[in-house]
């Protein structure tokens, strides 16, 4: 089973301000990624798929880069509905597995 | 507008099997390329994918689930369900259905649903 691992566990970031988050796994998924955001009480809502790609009605302050092991999602400036808990997904193999999330919230 | 939505017992007793059933409107189950998914997330922890069925009715479970699991679906009805048999408390999880976009990204999901097991 591929481990998704993501940092930091928690990031503070002001309104306005951009946000950085990683994604590693244990072994190649290649551009196979998505990326998710989710509000409490809410289902997850996928941002990102094929690593980069943003998915239908998703703002373009949200982007996606990497490929093999390394991912990350850059959030350009922040609005404040963007405060969540963001999780990335490889779906390059079975089972497919997520990360344990990253929390975004107001510094 | 692709819609899911779960339907099930919310309360279920140890060594019992958990049931649950998501609904599919605005599109059809049986269009090709996509996959139909269940995963769940236990309170307060992350996301959990516990299997999917193709529009082939292929299935593909999570290994650490796999003995307890099946999922199915019923074209006539436009639904796939979830059994998950001997549950216990670690098995208390909102569950959400979702769709498995051509790509393998999980697309359109449900709203979830709390499955609390309990005696």
């Amino acid at each position: 089973e591929i481990v998704m691992t993501q940092s930091p566990a928690t990031l503070s970031v002001s309104p306005g301000e951009r946000a950085t988050l990683s994604c590693r796994a244990s072994q190649s998924v290649s551009s196979n990624l998505a990326w998710y955001q989710q509000k409490p009480g809410q289902a997850p809502r996928l941002l990102i798929y094929g690593a980069s790609t943003r998915a239908t009605g998703i703002p373009a302050r949200f982007s996606g880069s990497g490929s093999g092991t390394e991912f990350t999602l850059t959030i350009s400036s922040l609005q404040s509905e963007d405060f969540a808990v963001y999780y990335c997904q490889q779906y390059n193999n079975w089972p497919q597995t997520f990360g344990q999330g990253t929390k975004l919230e107001i510094k | 507008q692709l819609q899911l939505q779960e339907s099930g017992s919310g309360l279920v007793k140890p060594s019992q099997t958990l049931s649950l059933t998501c609904a599919v409107s605005g599109g059809s189950i049986s269009s090709g390329g996509y996959s139909w998914s269940w995963i769940r997330q236990p309170p307060g922890k992350g996301l959990e994918w516990i299997g999917y069925i193709y529009h082939s009715g292929s299935t593909y479970y999570n290994p650490s689930l796999k003995s307890r699991v099946t999922i199915s679906v019923d074209r006539s009805k436009n639904q796939f369900s979830l059994k998950l048999s001997s549950v216990t408390a670690a098995d208390t999880a909102v569950y959400y259905c979702a769709r498995g976009s051509k790509y393998g990204d999980l697309d359109y999901w449900g709203q979830g649903t709390l499955v609390t097991v309990s005696s």
